[in-house]
């Protein structure tokens, strides 16, 4: 069965340094997401990629970043990690952008300390 | 612009009874709507959504929703409420007329008393 996995599940890390959270899917969907998940905010979106080398900033893209070399990954790097990153970290996909269902992976929880 | 408002941020019900959540929207465009559940722990998991055809959508688990334009409201409810059903359910908007944005709300935590 397909399925979008993520790694590590749970990471606690340092001010200051650099972290990537990996997101993998086996869709072979087009369209991949990263969102962070804090209480009182719902889901807010980080970043959103089309295809392979495209990449898009959504509402909350600072301090982060996305690359995507194939299909199947999107990784999500905190360049300089901070306290207020601390949060539940979502990656999703979908087939088509935006209009139709996202898969969503079982969460990455990131402490910050 | 969009934005999403869902009216409880927690809703108790006892098993059996019937489950309102609540939803309201705004949207320039004609929006998708969607309703998804997460237990805890878990990943998000589409329930229904609707995309401009029946205005009332079935989806699983019993779970259906009514798009009404005129209250600009997309309610999700069940007949009869049962333990698994406790999560936490998010309705989200998205715009189909091209631009590319998702707005979710800030969550409905459901919690079904024995």
């Amino acid at each position: 069965d397909a399925e979008i996995t993520q790694s590590p599940r749970h990471k606690i890390t340092e001010t200051g340094r650099q972290v990537t959270l990996a997101c993998h899917q086996t869709w072979n969907h087009n369209n991949m997401f990263w969102y962070r998940q804090d209480l009182g905010h719902g889901l807010r979106l980080i970043h959103y990629s089309y295809g392979v080398q495209d990449t898009n900033k959504g509402e909350v893209s600072d301090g982060y970043s996305v690359s995507r070399s194939n299909t199947e990954d999107l990784p999500l790097t905190l360049e300089s990690a901070a306290s207020s990153q601390t949060s539940v970290y979502f990656c999703a996909s979908s087939e088509t952008p935006w209009a139709e269902t996202q898969y969503f992976g079982p969460g990455t929880r990131l402490l910050v300390l | 612009a969009q934005s999403v408002t869902q009216l409880d941020s927690h809703v108790s019900v006892s098993e059996g009874t019937p489950v309102l959540l609540r939803c309201n929207y705004s949207s320039s465009y004609s929006p998708s709507l969607f309703w998804y559940v997460q237990h805890p722990n878990k990943g998000l998991q589409l329930l229904l959504k609707y995309t401009s055809a029946a205005t009332l959508v079935k989806g699983i688990n019993g779970f259906e929703a009514e798009f009404k334009k005129s209250e600009t409201s997309f309610h999700l409810t069940k007949p009869s409420a049962h333990m698994s059903d406790a999560a936490e359910y998010f309705c989200v908007v998205t715009l189909s007329g091209g631009y590319q944005k998702v707005t979710f709300g800030t969550g409905t935590k459901l919690q079904v008393i024995p």
